[in-house]
Order: structure tokens, then sequence, then C-alpha cells
């Protein structure tokens, strides 16, 4: 089946460090992949997202690549600020008929100042 | 546009009690789910819907029903609640499940059974 596994967490950085946050998956055919965000007592929103592989999503700073050939999509940002304390989920969306999504177990990020 | 609302916020049940979890979506969009969200496991999806009077089953289905008689709203029912039923549960919906269709996620329902 599918799955997506991601970097155990909780990450602490200090502001203005880089990110990275690994995600790898497991699917067959070509999914769809994304990153979710999570802030504090609210429901996930779309980070950004990648169709095809070589694809490069990016939004708010974070950018992710598709990389077909190491099934990974790892999430980074050059800078981090306070704000982007949240919690982040890498996800997928298999090709075919049913097209759920699948997520992977969340990455906790705290930054502080 | 309110988007997608759920309530309760904060649901306390003993086992054995049953309750419906409620979701609803002003935005016309055909495509509706609920996930539960457990520690360490992200989110698990329960059950779907691609359009009112359609409902399919998820990755975890068992102890949940649902309907869909309206495109707007999307309930969830507990049939008889149990402990390990006890997460956060979102709702979310799409206008499809193509990936140029964000789906957006309600503000979740955390609930307890003791």
């Amino acid at each position: 089946g599918n799955s997506v596994t991601q970097m155990e967490g909780p990450v602490t950085l200090s502001e203005e460090a880089f990110l990275t946050i690994n995600c790898t998956y497991t699917a067959t055919g070509y999914p769809s992949l994304f990153w979710y965000v999570q802030y504090p007592g609210e429901g996930l929103q779309l980070l950004l997202k990648a169709t095809k592989a070589d694809d490069k999503g990016s939004n708010k700073g974070f950018e992710a690549t598709y990389r077909k050939e190491t099934t990974s999509f790892h999430l980074e940002k050059g800078s981090v600020q306070v704000s982007d304390s949240a919690v982040y989920f890498c996800a997928l969306r298999a090709s075919g008929s049913a097209r759920q999504l699948t997520f992977g177990s969340g990455t906790q990020l705290t930054v502080l100042p | 546009n309110a988007g997608v609302t759920q309530t309760p916020k904060f649901q306390v049940l003993k086992t054995g009690q049953s309750m419906t979890l409620q979701c609803a979506q002003d935005m016309n969009h055909e495509y509706m789910s609920w996930y539960r969200q457990d520690p360490g496991m992200g989110l698990r999806l329960i059950h779907y819907s691609v359009g009112a009077g359609i409902t399919d089953q998820g990755e975890v289905p068992n102890g949940y029903n649902v309907s869909r008689s309206t495109t707007e709203d999307f309930p969830l029912r507990l049939l008889s609640a149990a402990p390990s039923q006890t997460s956060v549960y979102f709702c979310a919906s799409s206008y499809s499940r193509a990936d140029e269709h964000e789906q957006y996620f309600g503000p979740g329902t955390r609930l307890t059974v003791t």
C-alpha cells in the first residue's frame, strides 16, 4: 500500500536557521505530493504541492522538490521565523481511481527567538 | 464564506454513548471527508463522499457511520463510543479529488471517550 515516512520530531531551531524536514514515500504509479501545515488550534492548510517528478513546489519561503529516483519530497526553508512554529505533514495522493490522501505522522517545529 | 465548520469543538462521552459530529461547508464542494488525528500517526481517513447520496469507506471506518443528504453537510456518527475513538476529528472538503483543487480542513473536534 501507500505510505509516507517523515523525520521524527520535535525539531527546535533558532530564528533565521535553515530548516529541512525529510519525507520519503512508497506508492505505486505516479503520486502527487503535498506539504500541509497545522498551526496550534487550527486545521491543516496546504503549504505546497508537486504533481510530477522534478517539480518544485514553493510557498512562503518553503520549497520541496519531487524526487522520483529517491522517492523523496523534503521540505526546506532558508531562514525560519518564530511564526513558522507549527506541525508539518507530508502527504501523497495516489494515482488511480481512489486518489485518497495518505499522510505522514507529522513533524513538530518550534522556532525560538 | 465560512469555509468548513465543525461542531462541537470539544466533547466528552462515556463508553457506549452515541453522538454525531457535524461538518458543513459553504463552498459548493462535491468532495468531503472525515479524518482522525492521533499522536504519532498523522491523519487517517475514516469515510469520504464524492457527492450528495454517495459515501465510501476510508482506511479506518469501523465504529463510524456517515451520510450525505445535501452537498453542504457531512455528519459523522459514532454508534457506540469506545475509548479507542478518543482522537481529534477533522472534516475536509474540496471541489474534487483532482490535484489542482485544494482540500480545505475544518478546525477539528477534540473527542474524549472515558
